[in-house]
């Protein structure tokens, strides 16, 4: 079964950069983009970027342009997302999402809290 | 700044029919928009509903459907049940990347 596995939470002080890992199994891992959403406490859920396994190539929000980066390890089926200059207003839930054909975000990561406080 | 819309809240009664609908700042929503639909319960996980406009996951339960209503994507929920209780969220496609919409509170009372 589809299955994308996230790293545990994280507390981080403003101005530092945070890691968040997916791991995916029960399908081949360069098939399907993984894409990431992120969704503040009590707030509505945010498209971060997308990255195509296969090759490595990524597609970022505007928003998140310069501060975000999104790299895979195709030999442990693993995507990282990077985030850096963290602000408090980055404290959020941070999911991977597998889009299986365009806009079928079909499995997601179970969330990763990020925390940003000083 | 493109933004898309939903209803803040509705609230419909057990067994009625409620639609949810999701607009574009850009203009009329179509299918080239690839409209998607996600349901979130407190202290879930989003769980994907609706795909491309009308397509169902093989867990979507039969009494949800998705269509183009009016120059927006559309939700429509007959039979509601109480455990429809939920904030369910809208997703566009704009070329560029993806752009959800606020989210709809949907109460069953």
């Amino acid at each position: 079964q589809v299955q994308l596995v996230q790293s545990g939470a994280e507390v981080k002080r403003p101005g530092a950069s945070v890691r968040v890992s997916c791991k995916a199994s029960g399908y081949t891992f360069t098939s399907n983009h993984i894409n990431w959403v992120r969704q503040a406490p009590g707030q509505g859920l945010e498209w971060m970027g997308t990255i195509d396994p296969n090759n490595g190539a990524t597609n970022y929000a505007r928003k998140f342009r310069g501060t975000i980066t999104m790299t895979r390890d195709t030999s442990t089926s693993t995507v990282y997302m990077d985030l850096s200059s963290l602000r408090s207003e980055d404290t959020a839930f941070y999911y991977c999402v597998r889009e299986v054909v365009t806009g079928d975000f079909d499995y997601w990561g179970q969330g990763t809290l990020v925390t940003v406080s000083s | 700044q493109t933004v898309v819309t939903q209803e803040p809240s509705l609230t419909v009664s057990p067994g009625g029919t409620v639609t949810l609908t999701c607009a574009s700042s850009t203009g009329a929503v179509t299918s080239d928009y690839y409209p998607s639909w996600f349901q979130q319960k407190p202290g879930q996980t989003p769980r994907a509903l609706i795909y491309s406009t009308n397509n169902k996951h093989s867990w979507t339960p039969a009494r949800f459907s998705g269509s183009l209503l009016g120059g927006k994507a559309a939700l429509t929920l007959s039979g509601v049940q109480p455990e429809d209780e939920a904030e369910y969220s809208c997703l566009l496609f704009y070329g560029g990347g993806w752009v959800f919409g606020g989210g709809t509170k949907l109460t069953v009372l």
